[in-house]
This record gives structure tokens, sequence and C-alpha cells, in this order.
């Protein structure tokens, strides 16, 4: 079976560039995390989705953040304008659900903005 | 929020030694989990033990829920286990507190 598939793995662009991280979650599962890692904070939970639903963003940093689920095989972060402080490690996990909660991740997609 | 900690922050092992990982947390949980970053960055999910004892090849994990805390055990230890080992924690809601994690060299 497929894992979490996340594009792209690596994006480099420019302060002020817009920017999408794409995840695929396992199929089957309905519950999806978006993750930022970096080596200060380590890993925070940014956004959680539920049947498509977002539950809860409060762990999204900033308006410049959003996220969106439009059906159950796929979900979207959008950085609007970016930000070097952005620069991170973006991992989306997948869970069959919430009750269960055995989580798995994505390969990440590290962005850099210079 | 349940505060992870886990212990050593580092360990640097010889190939074939064996190594205990420790995970403590301040509350009582729902869900555990450990997981493997490799060098490459990638999060693999090892355990889902809330409590009790798995096995799974040369790793083993252990959950004492009632005194608050995991043991990952790694047995004749190999360079492909070098990374860093997270353990992560939720008590009722979705939100997996994860600790700072145990970095684990091993030297061929």
């Amino acid at each position: 079976d497929a894992g979490v598939i996340q594009s792209p793995r690596h994006e480099v662009t420019e302060m002020g560039q817009e920017v999408t991280l794409r995840c695929k979650p396992i199929s089957g599962h309905n519950s999806l995390f978006w993750y930022r890692q970096t080596m200060m904070r380590g890993l925070e939970l940014l956004i959680y989705f539920n049947n498509n639903v977002p539950i809860d963003d409060s762990g999204m940093p900033e308006d410049r953040f959003s996220a969106k689920m439009p059906n159950a095989s796929f979900s979207t972060l959008k950085i609007q304008p970016s930000e070097p402080r952005d620069s991170a490690v973006y991992f989306c996990a997948s869970s069959l659900n919430y009750y269960t909660g055995e989580l798995f991740f994505g390969e990440g997609s590290r962005l850099t903005v210079l | 929020g349940i505060q992870v900690e886990q212990s050593p922050p580092d360990l640097i092992l010889q190939e074939g030694a064996n190594s205990t990982l420790r995970c403590n947390f301040s509350d009582s949980v729902n869900n555990l989990q450990w997981f493997h970053q490799n060098p490459w960055g990638q999060l693999i999910n090892l355990f889902y033990i809330p409590s009790g004892t798995k096995q799974n090849g040369r790793l083993s994990a252990t959950t004492v829920a009632t005194e608050r805390y995991s043991l990952l055990y790694i047995s004749s230890s190999q360079t492909t286990d070098s990374g860093v080992y997270f353990c992560a924690v939720e008590k009722d809601d979705y939100k997996l507190s994860f600790g700072a994690g145990t970095t684990v060299t091993v030297r061929a």
C-alpha cells in the first residue's frame, strides 16, 4: 500500500512568493494532520482535519498560512506571502480515524525561503 | 498540555550493543507512539503502545501507563538504527505531543 505522499520534496523560493505544499493521505484514512519541524521548536501541529473538515487550526502561525482538504485524498498547505522564518520541513500525516490515533507520516517537504 | 521528557538526549553505541531509551510523561494518556526519524528525515512509526509490551524484530517497547513512562529497547544495534527516536503522547484529544527526541549514533 502506498504511504502518505507529499510534494514537492524540496522547495526553494524567495521571500514574498506563494508556496503550496500538497499531500495525499493513505487511502481509507479519515484524519489528516499538517506538522512543521524546525530545530528550535521541534515538531509542531499546525492543523488537523477529520473527514475533510478542519477541526483545529490553532497551530497555524498566522494568517499567511492556510490549509484545505477538498476531498478525502488531497490536502494543501499554502503560505502567502512566504518569509524566511517559514523555512522548515513540513510533514503531512494521516491516521485511520481520530480514535485509533496511530499516525503515519509522509516524507516531508523541505521549504527554504530566501 | 502534557509534558514529554526523553532521555538520554544523545546516545552513541558500538554496533552490536543494546540500549534503552526512556520517555516520561506528565499525565495519563490514551495514545503513545514511538517514531524513528532516519538521517534522511523520514519519520517512521515504530510502535503504537499506550500500554503493555510489543516487539518488532530487534526493537521492543514497554509502556507502564500507571507510572507514566515508556521504554524503547534496541538490541544488537546496527548502523541503520542511527537517527532520532521520538516519543509522542496524547491525552484525550487528537493532538500528539512530541518529546525532544533521543539522537542515536551507531558506529561500525
